[in-house]
């Protein structure tokens, strides 16, 4: 079991859908992350949040909408995703704290674009 | 931009045997983290070697950071079956709370 919670597990949608994947922790962590990861690839981050509010954004097309609405919660807003969107998508958090801490991660939602 | 690169890319090996991955990357780091994602789960942290320390030991693991090559390992002494996964370094030379991962190593224990 992970300590990091994503729903759902699996997700088919349409390109002209609008869809949402949500990540829970309830570990204190005041860092969470949304990374993509595509087949026997590493992952990739998308986004940070630090304290609730948006660190990092990896030059991540405007269609993936992040948001925390608070400290245990992250959201990833989807809409017109594209069918290269496809691909296992992960969320993390960690203790904000000098240099990178050891990021504890969901077992992801599969995602696929039809 | 990919920070690490691992080597090899996969792995088999007989169950009892040891199993030795290797990460290099390009900036310089605060430290390296290392981690093993199962086939269809995320990604489960196993070790963080910091700059200023040469080697760590967790249970069966092993990892050696040596910064003058920008080079660490990761060595997993008498394997088992469950040790299957892919392993994945990790660096924060390009700030802090941005994991940068290596392409990874595919491990395969044959039981």
């Amino acid at each position: 079991d992970t300590e990091v919670t994503q729903t759902p597990k699996h997700l088919v949608m349409g390109m002209t859908n609008k869809k949402s994947l949500k990540c829970e922790q309830h570990m204190g962590h005041r860092a969470m992350y949304w990374y993509k990861q595509k087949a026997k690839k590493p992952p990739e981050l998308m986004f940070v949040y630090s304290y609730e509010k948006l660190s990092i954004n990896e030059s991540v097309p405007s269609r993936f909408s992040p948001e925390c609405p608070n400290s245990s919660l992250l959201n990833l807003h989807l809409h017109a995703l594209q069918p290269e969107d496809s691909a296992l998508y992960l969320c993390a958090s960690s203790q904000v704290g000098a240099g990178n801490q050891p990021q504890h991660f969901g077992d992801g939602t599969r995602l696929s674009i039809l | 931009s990919q920070q690490g690169e691992e080597d090899p890319q996969a792995l088999s090996i007989q169950e009892g045997e040891n199993a030795t991955m290797n990460c290099s990357y390009k900036t310089s780091i605060n430290n390296l983290q290392w981690y093993r994602q199962n086939s269809g789960r995320g990604l489960v942290h196993l070790i963080l070697i910091r700059s200023n320390e040469r080697e760590k030991h967790s249970g069966r693991l092993r990892v050696t950071l040596d910064t003058s090559k920008k080079s660490s390992s990761l060595l997993i002494t008498a394997s088992r079956a469950a040790d299957t996964a892919s392993y994945f370094c990790a660096t924060d030379g390009q700030g802090a709370q941005k994991l940068v991962f290596g392409q990874g190593t595919r491990l395969t224990i044959n039981p």
